[in-house]
Formats: structure tokens, C-alpha cells, sequence
């Protein structure tokens, strides 16, 4: 089993269009989770971490869920700028710094 | 303000000939990272340095790999003899701790074909 699972898409969704993306990682002791953003072609970038009250950032929301090992990420609203991967991102036991990340899930937002 | 910088962008070598990725951090940042990416596996993490020391090389796929930080502005990672499975996107990364989130920052990568 992966460390760190997502759906890959893609997600083909309409401008407007509410998108929920899902991800399981199998390490319990894990404490520190993020999504990051990878464009076509470019680097990783930092989306949002994710705490486990839930956080929003603007149309984007995160929500963990311990108990379950499960994190997700809202979209609301998209926009066509929206259309990227989404990498979900876990800590190892091996420390804060040692990440683990998912193999993506595809969205592409479309007029 | 400069964000991570590799070096080169792209590279095309031939089977057997050494490769060496280059990277110059975040000013100010304690820790590098190098992380592969490949279709078929993903965005994997090859080795973290602390202060320049290597502090995790499991990822590093075998001995033909290695990998140096000389000072806290410069790191190399080395292929030799390099192989057509090590096609890939190298990235490096760069980080400063700030407890259990520390965002890793990315360069652009160095696209690597090996033929």
C-alpha cells in the first residue's frame, strides 16, 4: 500500500464548478500535511497546509480527519487559472522535514 | 528576492556519461532537499541535507548516485555512470524550519534525458 493516496482524475470541471479532492495516508503517527500545487512542466508549489481544526483560504478549504487518516481539499468557484495537479503531502516518521508525496490528482477546469 | 536556483534547466547525455545537477538555495535556509519525478513514481525525495550534512540518503537509488553540499549555498547531485531509467525531473528544494510546517520551497527542476 502507498504511503500517501489520492485519486488521480482527472477532474474535468465546468467554471463555477465546486471540486472536492481525497487523500489516505497509512502512517498514524504522520503530523504534518499539506497540498501542494504542481503546474504543467513546473516546480511544486505550497497550496495550503492543512491543521486539524480545518482551514479555509479564500475558495479553498481543507479538512482533516485523524481517526480516519483522510485529507481533503475543497474548491469553490473554480477558475480556469484552478487547473493544475494537486499533490497531497504527509510527513514521514522519519521527521518534519521528510515528506512523502501522493502522485497527484488531475483537474482541469474548462469555460 | 531569489527563490531556489538549478542548474541546468535540461540535460541530454548518453548512456554512461556522468551528469551533475547543480542548486543553490534560499539564502538563509537550513535545510536541501533533492527529489525526483517520473511519471511512473511519482515525486520521490532522494536525500535531505541539515546544515550541509546529510541527514536521510535513503532515497538515493543506488551507488552510481551521490550527493554533496560543500557550503550553505551550493549542492550537487551526481550521476555516474548515468543510465536511461534515470530520465527524470530533478528538483531541489529548500527549507527553514518553523516546527511541524515547514513549506519547501522548489527550484524549477532539471529535466534529464538519458539516451
Amino acid at each position: 500500500r502507498k504511503e500517501v493516496e489520492q485519486d488521480p482524475g482527472p477532474f474535468n470541471v465546468p467554471e463555477g464548478a465546486t471540486v472536492a479532492f481525497n487523500c489516505t495516508y497509512s502512517n498514524s503517527a504522520s503530523q504534518s500535511f499539506f497540498w501542494y500545487r504542481q503546474d504543467c512542466r513546473k516546480e511544486p508549489k505550497l497550496l495550503m497546509s492543512v491543521y486539524s481544526s480545518g482551514n479555509e483560504d479564500g475558495r479553498f478549504t481543507a479538512q482533516l480527519n485523524r481517526a480516519s487518516q483522510y485529507i481533503s481539499l475543497l474548491i469553490r468557484d473554480s477558475k480556469l487559472s484552478d487547473s493544475a495537479t494537486y499533490l497531497c503531502v504527509v510527513n514521514t516518521a522519519g521527521g518534519y522535514n521528510k515528506l512523502i508525496f501522493g502522485a497527484g490528482t488531475r483537474l482541469a477546469v474548462h469555460p | 528576492d531569489a527563490g531556489v536556483i538549478q542548474s541546468p534547466r535540461h540535460e541530454v547525455t548518453e548512456m554512461g556519461q556522468e551528469v551533475t545537477l547543480r542548486c543553490k538555495p534560499i539564502s538563509g535556509h537550513d535545510y536541501l532537499f533533492w527529489y525526483r519525478q517520473t511519471m511512473m513514481r511519482g515525486l520521490e525525495l532522494l536525500i535531505y541535507f541539515n546544515n550541509n550534512v546529510p541527514i536521510d540518503d535513503s532515497g538515493m537509488p543506488e551507488d552510481r548516485f551521490s550527493a554533496k553540499m560543500p557550503n550553505a549555498s551550493f549542492s550537487t547531485l551526481k550521476i555516474q555512470p548515468s543510465e536511461p531509467r534515470d530520465s527524470a525531473v530533478y528538483f531541489c528544494a529548500s527549507s527553514f524550519p518553523q516546527g511541524a510546517y515547514n513549506e519547501q520551497f522548489f527550484g524549477p527542476g532539471t529535466r534529464l534525458t538519458v539516451l
